[in-house]
């Protein structure tokens, strides 16, 4: 089983439309993570959710909204999709956000916007 | 957190060790060294980290020196499947937990 999915792979689409990334894990986490990795390769974090709270908003655009319906699944809604908004995008989870607790990370989701 | 400095790149003969240097001059007491790797289309994935003590797990060894200002991440028997971009990372314990990622070491093991 894999213990981080996220959904879709991959997920091509046109400037301006909206569209969601979702994310699960099965590893009984109760933090959950979103990272965005540019064309440059560098991974910024984006968001964290702590028990279905919000903990971390790094400066994000407003066009984006994380949601956490319970604490194993963590989405990603991106509103009037931009150019730059192409990247890929990895949901990570870890058992909470302190200390000696690696994150588990998904393989991403890799966005194109035409 | 503390900021990490790494070489850009390195190789390394398949079935050799993989020696991958990290400095943190930087560092605080109470923050440790991580280090995770990315493969090629993958996710990142943690390797191991330490505070102050040496440690070892079954995929690598973590070297700390005495004034915890820079550190080696060994892989004993470096394999073409070790061929990723290595990423150290010094954080410390918070409620938070981001990862703040640098440039890391593309490490490419040849035949």
């Amino acid at each position: 089983d894999t213990a981080v999915s996220q959904t879709p792979k991959y997920l091509v689409t046109q400037m301006g439309n909206d569209k969601s990334i979702k994310c699960e894990q099965n590893l009984g986490h109760d933090t959950m993570y979103w990272y965005k990795q540019d064309s440059k390769k560098f991974l910024k974090i984006m968001f964290s959710y702590n028990n279905k709270e919000l903990i971390i908003n790094e400066t994000v655009p407003n066009r984006f909204s994380p949601k956490s319906p319970d604490k194993a699944h963590l989405n990603l809604h991106i509103n009037s999709l931009e150019l730059g908004d192409s990247a890929v995008y990895f949901c990570a989870s870890s058992p909470n956000g302190g200390e000696n607790q690696p994150q588990h990370f998904g393989d991403g989701t890799r966005l194109s916007i035409l | 957190d503390a900021k990490t400095t790494q070489p850009t790149s390195m190789d390394c003969a398949e079935g050799r060790a993989a020696n991958l240097p990290c400095n943190h001059s930087t560092i605080s007491g109470n923050e440790y060294v991580y280090w995770y790797r990315q493969i090629h289309s993958q996710g990142p994935q943690y390797i191991i980290h330490g505070l102050k003590n040496n440690e070892t797990n079954e995929m690598a060894s973590l070297i700390i020196t005495e004034d915890r200002k820079s550190s080696t991440l060994i892989l004993p028997h470096a394999t073409l499947r070790d061929t990723a971009v290595y990423y150290c990372i010094v954080r410390a314990p918070s409620n938070t937990g981001k990862l703040i990622f640098g440039q890391g070491t593309t490490l490419q093991v040849k035949p």
